[in-house]
């Protein structure tokens, strides 16, 4: 069954340092997003990418976030910048349709140190 | 903007037997999509089931149930003969329909969630 890949599971980073979560959607999927849950908390939607740009975005998505979708399979979160405050589990979802449900990867838990 | 709530942190239930979840949310539109996502301790969020606010039949997926209740904005999940892999963080979700065909494209917007616990 195709799933929602993301890489790494689990990375550790220094304050202040750039990092780049990666994540594969579902190969015919069009609609691709990134949500973050700090821990203990609910999940929150950070961004939404469709037709190789952003379609929406949160007030938590600023300028230390970009997105990328470099070579039509791969979709990545970068952040400039790393704060304690990201320290969080990113989970990136993909949807085939518009009136499909969303698949979500397994997460990458980023912690800030 | 639409909110979700879940106003029990926590639930427990006895194997075998039956435990509702419960969910409401706000909105003023008319067309959306509703659904439970489960987060087992591996924190992957997994599709459990979905509800088109058009239909009026509860949606059904094996020992998976809701209560939709469009006019109370009120959208239950019922689960069934409850199985110790059951045991998971529940999470009720709203996504909006003119979003979902408009121009941005249909983000979900997340309740707390309620840790359920399935005791033997």
């Amino acid at each position: 069954e195709p799933e929602v890949t993301q890489t790494p599971s689990h990375q550790v980073t220094q304050m202040g340092q750039e990092v780049i979560l990666r994540c594969v959607p579902i190969s015919n999927h069009l609609y691709f997003y990134w949500y973050r849950q700090i821990l203990g908390q609910k999940v929150e939607f950070l961004v939404s990418f469709y037709n190789n740009e952003i379609s929406e975005k949160s007030e938590i998505f600023d300028d230390q976030f970009s997105v990328e979708r470099p070579d039509g399979s791969n979709f990545t979160l970068k952040i400039r910048s790393t704060k304690l405050e990201d320290s969080a589990m990113y989970f990136c979802a993909s949807r085939m349709r518009a009136n499909t449900e969303a698949f979500f990867g397994q997460g990458t838990r980023l912690t800030v140190v | 903007a639409q909110t979700v709530t879940q106003s029990q942190p926590e639930m427990s239930v006895q194997e075998a037997e039956t435990v509702t979840l419960s969910c409401t949310y706000d909105t003023s539109e008319s067309d959306y999509y509703l659904f439970w996502y489960k987060q087992p301790p591996s924190r992957q969020m997994i599709l459990v089931i979905r509800q088109e606010a058009y239909k009026q039949q509860n949606a059904t997926e094996n020992r998976f149930s809701v209560n939709f209740q469009k006019a109370a904005k009120s959208f239950s999940l019922k689960i069934s003969d409850s199985q110790l892999g059951d045991a998971a963080m529940y999470f009720c979700a709203y996504r909006s329909a003119a979003k979902t065909y408009g121009g941005s494209q249909g983000n979900l917007i997340f309740g707390k969630g309620t840790k359920l616990s399935v005791k033997p």
